[in-house]
């Protein structure tokens, strides 16, 4: 079955600078791979996602990359702000699997 | 309305009680979802429900006992937990059950199994 590894396990950036955390998956069939951020004590929130026939997406200060052949996707997170301290796991979706598959997660803390 | 519901958002019990978690979506999806983590853990699949008719359970204790008496509502009904069953129980929902969509999280119910 799938598998989705994540680094680093924490990451910690001043404000303003960048923040990229690594997603490696091992079957090559995946087609959808979302990235969803977890505030203290809430259910975790899609902020973006990719599908395997794009290479990269953005939005805002946040964009994600998808290497297929290598096969791993990346989030980058542009000018960190406090706010985007959060935990940050990744998935990705096997077609005709039945659950998305999480990577460990990632502790980002944004210090000012 | 983008929101997923759950209550309560904090219970302990005993492990011969009998307690349960309820969860509501008013966004017109037809999947239903409940998953647990774990502190410093991803969430972890347990059920899926699909137009109302449980489609997935991830070999979950019978102890946990899933419903879903209509489009909006999930319920998890528990009985006889262990203090390993201690957790975060989310619940989520989506317009499909693909798992290539966004999946919307209620806060979660915190459970405390004494």
């Amino acid at each position: 079955g799938e598998n989705v590894e994540q680094h680093p396990s924490t990451l910690s950036v001043q404000e303003g600078d960048s923040a990229v955390i690594k997603c490696t998956y091992s079957d090559s069939a995946s087609n959808y791979f979302p990235w969803y951020k977890q505030e203290l004590g809430k259910g975790p929130q899609l902020i973006i996602d990719i599908r395997s026939n794009v290479g990269e997406k953005k939005d805002q200060r946040i964009a994600v990359t998808l290497n297929k052949t290598a096969k791993h996707f990346s989030l980058h997170i542009t000018e960190t702000q406090p706010e985007d301290s959060a935990v940050y796991f990744c998935a990705a979706s096997p077609p005709k699997g039945n659950k998305l598959v999480f990577g460990a997660g990632t502790i980002l803390r944004v210090k000012s | 309305d983008t929101e997923v519901t759950q209550t309560p958002k904090h219970l302990v019990m005993g492990m011969t009680n009998k307690k349960s978690l309820k969860c509501e979506q008013h966004m017109g999806h037809r999947a239903m979802y409940w998953y647990k983590q774990k502190a410093k853990k991803p969430p972890e699949l347990m059920f899926v429900y699909s137009y109302e008719k449980l489609s997935i359970n991830e070999s979950v204790p019978s102890r946990f006992s899933p419903e879903c008496p209509n489009s909006s509502l999930l319920n998890l009904h528990l009985h006889a937990l262990q203090p390993e069953d201690s957790a975060l129980y989310l619940c989520a929902s989506s317009q499909g059950h693909s798992f290539t969509g966004e999946l919307f999280f209620g806060e979660g119910s915190r459970l405390t199994v004494l």
